[in-house]
């Protein structure tokens, strides 16, 4: 079985400066990886997946996220937050045991707030 | 491309009563998963259909249940509604089950109100 703890439930940043968005993991079989953002009201958005190829991964919107075995770790960053960032954000596994999907276990989400 | 679609947006029903919600997921996409949102909960995975078979199952009672049609567009049932069922419901189309990871991509989900 697979877990995600995302380790912040909110987080409150000024606009303009960094942001970092915990994620740790839990897996028995090699991991995908998946951040995704909700706005209000609107459905979930992939902001970016790592699968096993770079370590590093590159999303939309001036996201980013390293994938470090060693940490179990998938934090995502971003050097520069906007008003438009503010939402919920959620770190997701998936494992692929025997051929058959698990779905998707997804953390309890942080909140991101932007301070103008 | 069109993205995930479900109807109804949004759902009102009272305890005891059932409902179905529909998905049709993106063209050439063959796995649809459906997921419940909840403030107390967060997302859980209820199930995942692929070709017209349910692959694989969240831990949810049987009251919850799902289909999907030759044209890969699904349904999921929800008998003997609980006020607890109320809930945002997600669908997520995926292209291909077989490839080593499962992302999935996301429909704006059917907000059930159960009184």
């Amino acid at each position: 079985a697979q877990s995600v703890t995302q380790l912040d439930s909110h987080v409150s940043v000024s606009e303009g400066t960094p942001v970092l968005l915990r994620c740790n993991y839990s897996s028995s079989y090699s991991p995908s990886l998946f951040w995704y953002v909700q706005h209000p009201n609107k459905g979930l958005q992939l902001l970016l997946k790592y699968t096993s190829a770079a370590t590093l991964v590159k999303g939309i919107n001036g996201f980013e996220a390293e994938f470090k075995k060693s940490e179990t770790s998938f934090h995502l960053t971003k050097p520069s937050a906007h008003m438009s960032d503010a939402a919920e954000y959620f770190c997701v596994v998936s494992v692929r045991s025997g051929g058959g999907a698990d779905g998707l276990t997804f953390g309890k989400g942080t909140h991101l707030i932007i301070q103008p | 491309k069109a993205g995930v679609t479900q109807t109804p947006r949004y759902l009102i029903k009272t305890r005891g009563q059932q409902v179905t919600l529909s998905c049709s997921p993106i063209s050439g996409h063959r796995s649809v998963s459906w997921y419940q949102q909840t403030p107390g909960q967060g997302l859980q995975f209820l199930f995942e259909y692929f070709s017209e078979t349910q692959r694989n199952k969240g831990n949810f009672p049987g009251r919850f249940s799902g289909r999907q049609f030759s044209n890969s567009r699904s349904e999921m049932n929800v008998s003997t509604l609980e006020l607890g069922d109320s809930a945002l419901y997600l669908c997520a189309s995926g292209r291909d089950t077989t490839v080593t990871y499962n992302e999935q991509f996301f429909g704006p989900g059917t907000r059930l109100t159960v009184l």
